[in-house]
Formats: C-alpha cells, structure tokens, sequence
C-alpha cells in the first residue's frame, strides 16, 4: 500500500516566518502534489513536480515554492507567511502511468498567527 | 479554464436513503475522472475511477458514478447509505496529457442520521 507522510499534522506559525512543509513517499513515485484545501473550495494545486528537481506551478503558486532534491520528498516552502496561507495542506503522489490515480498524506494544519 | 463543479455543498440523508451526489466537469477532450472520499481526520481515499470503457464504474464501499459524455457528468451513487458514509466528497478530472494534475470540485459534505 502507498504511504505518503506529512511531516506534521498540525503547526502554528508567526507572519513572516519562512515555513517548510515535508512529504515523504514509499513507492518511488516520479509525480508528486501539493494542495490547499479550503472550506467551499475544495482542493486547489499549489505545485507539482514529475521529476527530481523538475517543477510546475499549479493554480495558487503565489507566496509558495517548492524543493524536490530527492525522489521520494518534496518540500513547500512559505517564504514569508502571511495569515491568508492558513489552511489544510494535502501531499499527494502518484505513479508514471497514465492510468494511476493520487495518493494522498493525511494533511498538514497549518494556522498562521 | 478546465473546472469541476460539485452541485451540493452539503447533503443530509437517514440511514437507507439513497445517495446520489452531482458533478460537472468542462472540457471537451478526454478527461478521467475520480470520486474521492474524505472521513472525518483521515486522508483522502479514492471511491472509484473512470478511465475508458463501461461508463457505468463501481467503487469501494457499493458506491457507482456514470460517466455520461453528452451531459459532462459523473455522479456519484449509492443505493442506501449507512451512517458510516458521513464523510466528505470529492469529484475530480485529470486532463489527458497533463501530467496527472487534478482539477477538484468543491466538495460536498454527506451527513448520514442513524
């Protein structure tokens, strides 16, 4: 079974702070996926990366970046938080073919204060 | 833009009733497309996936979505639902040829009576 772990599952934060997010998968997956999830929005992507060190804006990248160093983590980075950035942060990985679905990391709760 | 739209923000249901959750997608190439399902503190799980074929898919749990191309649908069924189904769902399509990304609905929270 796929395991994809979030690194915290709950962190509080000052404005301004420069905040890092980790995921780690199990299952040598080349896709990887970061989401917010928000009330009435859904899950909006952030970042995603289909290769080591390879990266591509999703819809929300603005205040965010990202680091894929190695194939199993990939890493979001807040450079300097702001309160807007408060929310639920979902990892997802996903296997090369075409036909493979996302898993995802139970999540990060992030408060920024 | 390619979006997902989920019709129901929240859905509340007694225990038997029948289930069915809407969703909408807007793009005119191929698609697939995904329900997943959220438990209370618990990461998000895929129900079931249409890829090709049946456009009549079953899932996990006796859940069932049709895929209907003329309506750009893909609603989510299920026949009679337990309290045990209270959760959060999500829609979701991935565009061909795009790296996988998924574009999700806004959700919709299923409250189930005992």
């Amino acid at each position: 079974d796929v395991k994809v772990t979030q690194s915290s599952r709950y962190l509080v934060k000052r404005t301004g702070e420069k905040v890092f997010l980790e995921c780690v998968q199990d299952m040598d997956h080349e896709n990887m996926f970061w989401y917010r999830q928000d009330p009435g929005l859904g899950l909006r992507l952030i970042y995603f990366s289909y290769d080591v060190k390879m990266k591509e804006k999703g819809d929300i990248p603005e205040g965010y970046s990202v680091s894929r160093e190695k194939k199993e983590r990939f890493s979001l980075i807040l450079e300097s938080a702001s309160t807007n950035q408060t929310s639920m942060y979902l990892c997802a990985s996903r296997g090369g073919g075409g036909n493979l679905p996302q898993h995802f990391g139970d999540g990060t709760r992030l408060s920024i204060l | 833009a390619q979006s997902v739209s989920q019709h129901n923000h929240h859905v509340i249901l007694s225990e038997a009733a029948s289930l069915e959750l809407g969703c909408n997608y807007s793009y005119g190439g191929t698609v697939n497309l995904f329900w997943y399902v959220q438990y209370p503190g618990q990461h998000l799980q895929l129900l079931l996936k249409y890829f090709s074929g049946d456009p009549l898919v079953k899932g996990i749990k006796g859940f069932e979505a049709e895929f209907i191309k003329s309506k750009f649908s893909f609603n989510l069924r299920k026949p009679s639902v337990q309290w045990s189904d209270t959760a959060e769902y999500f829609c979701a399509a991935s565009i061909y040829n795009q790296g996988g990304k998924l574009i999700f609905g806004q959700g919709t929270e299923l409250s189930v009576k005992p």
